[in-house]
């Protein structure tokens, strides 16, 4: 069964620092990874996606994330923060059949400091 | 474009009242889920419907129903609230046999039940 482990449930990062956000997963298939982001009061919106072509996969608002498969990890980082990339991070695995489900990690709250 | 419309946003409820969560979506999506969303644990699963006439259960699925309406709409009912369902609901739509099979997420709708 597929599972999505988020290390890390708070990360603190200053204005203008790179940022890394940690995410490994367990498969019995090649996977199909995501990375989503929620802003306070908000839905989840898609940062960028893993479906098995280039494994470094650039996304909007500057982030990027690389698939190891060796590591099992797709990480999320990005090259400066600024104030507004305070929000939640979702990494999540797509089920594997055909249902569509996806399996969310447990969450990582960014916080960002002048 | 609207996308995926959750009513209502928030809402309050008494133990034992009941309520339904409704879902619309128009991007013509065969695929719709409902996940809740609590700190700590990421969002989960309750229900899915992976294409219209059918419904599954998900990670979570007791102490809910859902009806899946006709393709765009698909709503979850609480029969009888308990205070353990108070959480963060959001509705979810994609192409379950699509390639890249991301998620579409709605606004989230705030259930507090006291």
């Amino acid at each position: 069964a597929q599972s999505v482990t988020q290390l890390g449930s708070h990360v603190s990062v200053s204005e203008g620092a790179l940022f890394l956000l940690r995410c490994n997963y367990s498969s019995s298939v090649p996977p199909y990874l995501f990375w989503y982001v929620q802003y306070p009061n908000q839905g989840l919106q898609l940062l960028l996606k893993y479906t098995s072509a280039a494994t470094l996969v650039k996304g909007i608002n500057g982030f990027e994330a690389e698939f190891k498969k060796s590591e099992t990890s797709f990480h999320l980082t990005k090259p400066s923060a600024h104030m507004s990339d305070a929000a939640e991070y979702f990494c999540a695995v797509r089920d594997s059949g055909n249902t569509g489900k996806l399996i969310f990690g447990q969450g990582t709250t960014l916080q960002v400091k002048p | 474009n609207a996308g995926v419309t959750q009513t209502p946003k928030f809402q309050v409820l008494k133990t034992g009242q009941s309520m339904t969560l409704q879902c619309a979506q128009d991007m013509n999506h065969n695929s719709m889920y409902w996940y809740r969303q609590d700190p700590g644990m990421g969002l989960r699963l309750i229900y899915y419907s992976a294409s219209e006439g059918t419904t599954d259960k998900g990670e979570v699925p007791n102490g809910y129903n859902v009806s899946r309406l006709n393709k765009r709409e698909f709503s979850l009912r609480l029969e009888s609230a308990a205070p353990s369902q108070t959480s963060v609901y959001f509705c979810a739509s994609g192409r379950a046999g699509s390639n890249t099979g991301e998620l579409f997420f709605g606004e989230g709708s705030r259930l507090t039940v006291l």
